[in-house]
């Protein structure tokens, strides 16, 4: 199927450390989405990519989508415990495929 | 309370034994979608309404499973003799139209002995 890749699987940081996570497709995407799902919870949408070499910052969070659309990329600028969680990235269409994630873990 | 509701929160069942979950969408959203999540994996799309009409379903929904959404409004997903393989968090989310992002409820944990 259409898949989407996530690298990398686990990524430990001390906290105040960055934090980057990236995902990948063969194919090209229409758009992207990212969600975070902390321990025992469930996914909360965090943002929407749409167009080619689009840039988004939510505070401390950025997002980039590839040139190519193929690619995007979640960057966390000086990690907080508060930031523990699997991050997903989800390819749309008429429903979303979700990569593996990427578990973040915070060592205060 | 205007996200998206989940019943039962978990659900232990024999083998072989039918069980059905329901989600109560956010109500202005047309589309719900159903998820099943297992540890350490991302969710996996099982299928999908708008409004009454069911318009896709993946190839991991067997025939055990059928889900409906009359009216449009709530859905239920029922798996028949389920089996150990079964046991996971299933997921509902809606959200309004297709480019748009998911609310996603807290899902129902089925545990198959």
């Amino acid at each position: 199927g259409q898949q989407v890749m996530q690298i990398p699987q686990y990524q430990h940081v001390q906290e105040g450390e960055d934090f980057t996570t990236y995902c990948n497709s063969s194919t090209t995407l229409s758009n992207i989405q990212w969600y975070k799902q902390r321990p025992g919870g469930h996914p909360v949408f965090l943002i929407q990519l749409v167009k080619s070499g689009e840039v988004k910052k939510q505070k401390r969070l950025t997002f980039q989508f590839g040139e190519a659309k193929k690619n995007s990329s979640l960057h966390i600028t000086a990690t907080q415990t508060t930031d523990v969680g699997t991050y997903f990235c989800a390819r749309g269409g008429n429903m979303l495929t979700f990569g593996g994630g990427t578990r973040l873990m915070v060592k205060p | 309370d205007t996200g998206v509701s989940q019943n039962p929160r978990h659900k232990i069942t024999k083998r072989g034994q039918n069980v059905t979950f329901r989600c109560d969408p956010i109500s202005e959203h047309n589309r719900l979608y159903w998820y099943r999540q297992t540890l350490g994996q991302g969710p996996e799309f099982l299928t999908y309404f708008q409004n009454e009409a069911q318009l896709e379903k993946s190839r991991l929904l067997s025939d055990r499973f059928s889900a409906e959404r009359p009216k449009g409004s709530f859905s239920t997903l029922e798996i028949q003799r389920t089996e150990q393989g079964d046991s996971a968090m299933y997921l509902c989310a809606s959200s309004q139209t297709q480019d748009y992002g998911y609310t996603f409820g807290s899902g129902t944990r089925l545990t198959v002995v």
